[in-house]
């Protein structure tokens, strides 16, 4: 099956520190990658949708300054989270879906982002 | 708005059968996807649903009611590894994938 590939799995760094998180689509191309957020007990919450070669969609209330997109490939998205604070502590979650609208997201393992 | 309801939280034993209800409202409809999220990683793909009826797969089976903007998930023989969130999605007009709020599955003793 699809697979979709998110690295690093862990992150912690100090506060002020910009932490790049990378997705990659192993088997198939993406040209639309999603960036989800997750809380603690909390549903996944929609970031942005990248589409590869065109700027990312923000969600209503995501700073694009501060949560930096860029899809530079049909395999490849990265997700830059600059000048993290610990209020930024959280796990991020990428997924990837082949070409066509109705064919399923598929998830990487996620990235736990702890700010001190 | 867009919505998608699904119970918080459900316990069931182990060998049970268990069905997780999905209801949505969405503006279109372009299929419905259930994932299972255990704690701590990332979502997996369980189930598509576009036309109405059942699909099984195994011990998984999910049953969509376009008419009644309704799902379910059902679980067969419950093992200890089913303990996770389900979580329902529902594709729009727009083919943006709307979530639910997922439902727990704990295991009873």
């Amino acid at each position: 099956g699809a697979v979709v590939s998110q690295h690093p799995s862990r992150v912690i760094c100090k506060s002020g520190t910009s932490v790049k998180i990378e997705c990659r689509s192993l088997d198939f191309q993406a040209t639309t990658m999603f960036w989800y957020r997750q809380f603690p007990k909390q549903s996944l919450m929609l970031m942005a949708t990248s589409n590869e070669g065109s700027k990312a969609t923000y969600e209503q209330g995501v700073e694009k300054d501060k949560f930096l997109i860029n899809h530079a490939s049909l395999t490849l998205s990265t997700l830059t989270v600059t000048s993290a604070h610990p209020e930024d502590s959280s796990f991020y979650i990428c997924s990837a879906r082949d070409l066509g609208g109705q064919q399923p997201q598929h998830f990487g393992d996620g990235t736990r982002l702890s700010i001190l | 708005g867009q919505n998608i309801d699904q119970p918080t939280e459900m316990t069931a034993t182990e060998g049970a059968i268990v069905q997780i209800n999905c209801t949505y409202q969405t503006s279109g409809f372009n299929g419905l996807f259930w994932y299972q999220q255990h704690a701590g990683e990332a979502p997996t793909f369980l189930s598509y649903n576009v036309l109405d009826g059942l699909e099984e797969k195994g011990r998984f089976s999910s049953f969509l009611s376009r008419s009644k903007g309704y799902s379910y998930l059902l679980l067969k023989e419950l093992q200890m590894k089913d303990s996770a969130s389900y979580l329902c999605a529902v594709l729009d007009s727009n083919y943006q994938l709307i979530w639910g709020a997922g439902t727990k599955l704990i295991k009873s003793q």
